[in-house]
């Protein structure tokens, strides 16, 4: 089973720009991993902010996008909301398996 | 308006069985696949499983094959899982997920159901 590894927590200040990333341990993160990207809110269902490594969906906020760089699917927030404070979790897909990464508790302070 | 509302949580003791469904509305059911997703208290999301629009292929991830079983019924606008065999460690908030009309998952969510497993 591949492991899918993001960073546990990250802090970004209002108005900043931070960029969360999605590692596999299987290699490279490619556009075929398709990767997810989701938010979730203490006490709420997750929300899909990304798929497909880049599009969003009606709702997705435009500060958000996605992107692969360095070997690792990336989401980089531009211009931090308080709003934007959750745990945000990725999802990469392989060869009849899929894996969520253990997800970034992202603080906005 | 899409929505997705699951059934069936509650406490079980471990080696019982449990059958959670997921009824869909806002949307013609049978046109979409369908995933089951959880998440153990105070932990991380675990892919569980998908089903075709039409109920196969059909897919699991590792740690419930062969005790969980997805199905669907078309004509009930329902999705479902079956859950045998349970441990303490399927203890977990279990979510329902309609995936897009072409190859893309997770557009929509439900609110999820509780299921305890516990003596």
């Amino acid at each position: 089973q591949p492991v899918v590894t993001q960073e546990p927590s990250l802090t970004v200040s209002p108005g900043g720009t931070v960029t969360l990333t999605c590692d596999s341990s299987t290699g490279p993160v490619t556009s075929g991993h398709y990767t997810y990207w989701f938010q979730q809110k203490p006490g709420q269902a997750p929300r899909t902010l990304i798929y497909d490594t880049t599009n969003k969906h009606s709702w997705t906020p435009a500060r958000f996008s996605g992107s692969l760089l360095g070997g690792k699917a990336a989401l980089t927030l531009s211009g931090a909301q308080p709003e934007d404070e959750a745990e945000y979790y990725c999802f990469l897909s392989y060869s009849a398996t899929w894996v969520f990464g253990g997800g970034t508790k992202l603080t906005v302070l | 308006e899409v929505q997705l509302v699951e059934s069936g949580g509650g406490l079980v003791q471990p080696g019982g069985s449990l059958r959670l469904s997921c009824a869909a509305s806002g949307f013609t059911f049978s046109d979409y696949s369908m995933t089951w997703v959880r998440q153990a208290p105070g932990k991380g999301l675990e892919w569980l499983s998908y089903i075709s629009s039409s109920g196969t292929p059909i897919f699991y991830t590792d740690s419930v094959k062969g005790r969980f079983t997805i199905s669907r019924d078309n004509a009930k606008n329902s999705l479902y899982l079956q859950m045998n065999s349970l441990r303490a460690e399927d203890t977990a908030v279990y979510y329902c997920a309609r995936n897009c009309r072409g190859t893309c998952w997770f557009e929509y969510w439900g609110q999820g159901s509780l299921v305890t497993v516990s003596s």
